[in-house]
């Protein structure tokens, strides 16, 4: 099955850092990523759909200035938290599609736990 | 507004038993229904996708069925193991691929030996 990998798997960093998460799609092109928070015993909330050589398409509430994600090819997107606070801290998930015209099978990321401090 | 209900109880069972999750859904038409089973500080892998004209889909020891009338999926996990125990999502998908997937709290459950 297809593969997606998301680095780092845990991070701690001090209130007013930036925080840089990558996704890869080892085994398959990627034309889109999406990006989810989850907070403990709560539904996986989608963030922004990363799109490969244009910009991201953030969800309502979402703040694109706070929350920067790149997506350079057709393998990587990366979510940047600019000067991360503690209310910032949660469980931050990313995902591929297989299929360019649906999102019928996704794939996950292993996660990144980000502590704010 | 949309809604996605799933029992957010934890699922006790004994191993050996058929576990059965329960997804609600209201206010909403999803072309299809996924399945995805999460372990605790992991992301969720893709266990099964059941279209809206489907009634039931297999896949080894799982079984999904998708009731439009009822807005209702339940998954069962025949002869269930420890290793089962996880946390599985709902998750529903509007018509049109791009559209995006809703995702249900999930349901915690826990075999027991």
């Amino acid at each position: 099955g297809a593969v997606v990998s998301q680095h780092p798997s845990r991070v701690i960093c001090k209130s007013g850092t930036s925080v840089k998460i990558e996704c890869r799609s080892l085994d398959f092109q990627a034309t889109t990523m999406f990006w989810y928070r989850q907070f403990p015993k709560k539904s996986l909330m989608l963030m922004a759909t990363s799109n490969e050589g244009s910009k991201a398409t953030y969800e309502q509430g979402v703040e694109k200035d706070k929350f920067l994600i790149n997506h350079a090819s057709l393998t990587l997107s990366t979510l940047t938290v600019t000067s991360a606070h503690p209310e910032d801290s949660s469980f931050y998930i990313c995902s591929a599609r297989l299929s360019a015209t649906s999102n019928e099978k996704l794939f996950f990321g292993s996660g990144t736990q980000l502590s704010v401090l | 507004s949309q809604k996605i209900e799933q029992n957010s109880e934890a699922l006790n069972i004994q191993e050996g038993k058929t576990a059965t999750l329960t997804c609600n859904y209201t206010n909403y038409s999803p072309a299809y229904l996924q399945w995805y089973r999460q372990d605790p500080g992991r992301g969720p892998v893709f266990l099964l996708l059941i279209r809206e004209n489907e009634k039931e889909k297999r896949k080894e020891r799982l079984k999904v069925t998708f009731d439009t009338t009822l807005k209702q999926s339940l998954f069962h996990i025949t002869a269930s193991q420890p290793a089962d125990s996880a946390t599985y999502l709902c998750a529903l998908g509007p018509p049109g691929g791009y559209q995006k997937v809703t995702f249900g709290i999930g349901t915690k459950l826990q075999v027991i030996p």
